[in-house]
């Protein structure tokens, strides 16, 4: 089975030009994650979707950060304008549950703004 | 925001020894998880309790947790030098999100 794919795996952009993330999660897994993982810490949360339902996105910062998950499957981040600060790596998650249950990860799409 | 504290930040040792890291966390909870995450990898789910259990093993990981302490610790016995890695809890606040620590660092020295 395959899991969760995301893509690009890096990206170097300058500051003020916009970035896009792809993810796709594991077959059947309704609730999807974005997480923001900056050097040396934890994962942040940004948004989390039940279908295609953003059921939270308390977190993210909505003047320049936006999301889709078209028909309940994939999903996009966007950064638009990037800054400088927003170097980081952009963590995708399924889970099978909408009760929190065991956490599926991508590999993470590194950003390096400049 | 981040739930959980991971203690400590960094841990050394080696192999053949075993390698204790705690989780405190601030609010009540439904479950708490453990995952691993190897350097520029995603993070891998190794063991999640529930907030009626006190005492979880899976092979050579121990996981206890005192929810009147609000904290929880991991246990890795007879430790490797492929366990090195960072190691976060994840707990959900008694909501739908799970929210990570900032991780204990984890090396061990062939």
């Amino acid at each position: 089975e395959a899991g969760v794919v995301q893509s690009p795996r890096y990206k170097i952009i300058e500051k003020k030009q916009p970035v896009a993330f792809w993810c796709n999660p594991i077959s059947g897994h309704n609730t999807l994650y974005w997480y923001l993982q900056n050097l040396g810490q934890g994962p942040e949360l940004l948004i989390r979707y039940e279908n295609e339902e953003a059921v939270d996105d308390s977190q993210l910062p909505k003047d320049r950060f936006s999301a889709e998950r078209l028909k309940g499957v994939d999903s996009t981040l966007k950064i638009q304008p990037a800054e400088l600060g927003d170097s980081a790596v952009y963590l995708c998650a399924s889970s099978a549950d909408t009760f929190p249950g065991e956490l599926f990860f991508g590999e993470g799409s590194r950003l390096t703004v400049l | 925001s981040q739930q959980g504290e991971e203690d400590p930040q960094a841990l050394s040792i080696q192999e053949g020894e075993n390698a204790t890291m705690n989780c405190s966390y601030k609010t009540s909870i439904n479950n708490l998880q453990w995952y691993r995450q190897n350097s520029g990898r995603g993070l891998v789910h190794l063991i999640l309790i529930r907030s009626n259990e006190r005492e979880k093993h899976s092979g050579r990981l121990r996981v206890t947790l005192d929810t009147s302490k609000k904290s929880s610790s991991l246990l890795i016995t007879a430790s490797r030098a492929a366990d090195t890695a960072s190691y976060f809890c994840a707990t959900d606040a008694g909501g739908n999100d799970m929210r990570f620590g900032a991780g204990t660092r984890l090396t061990v020295k062939p």
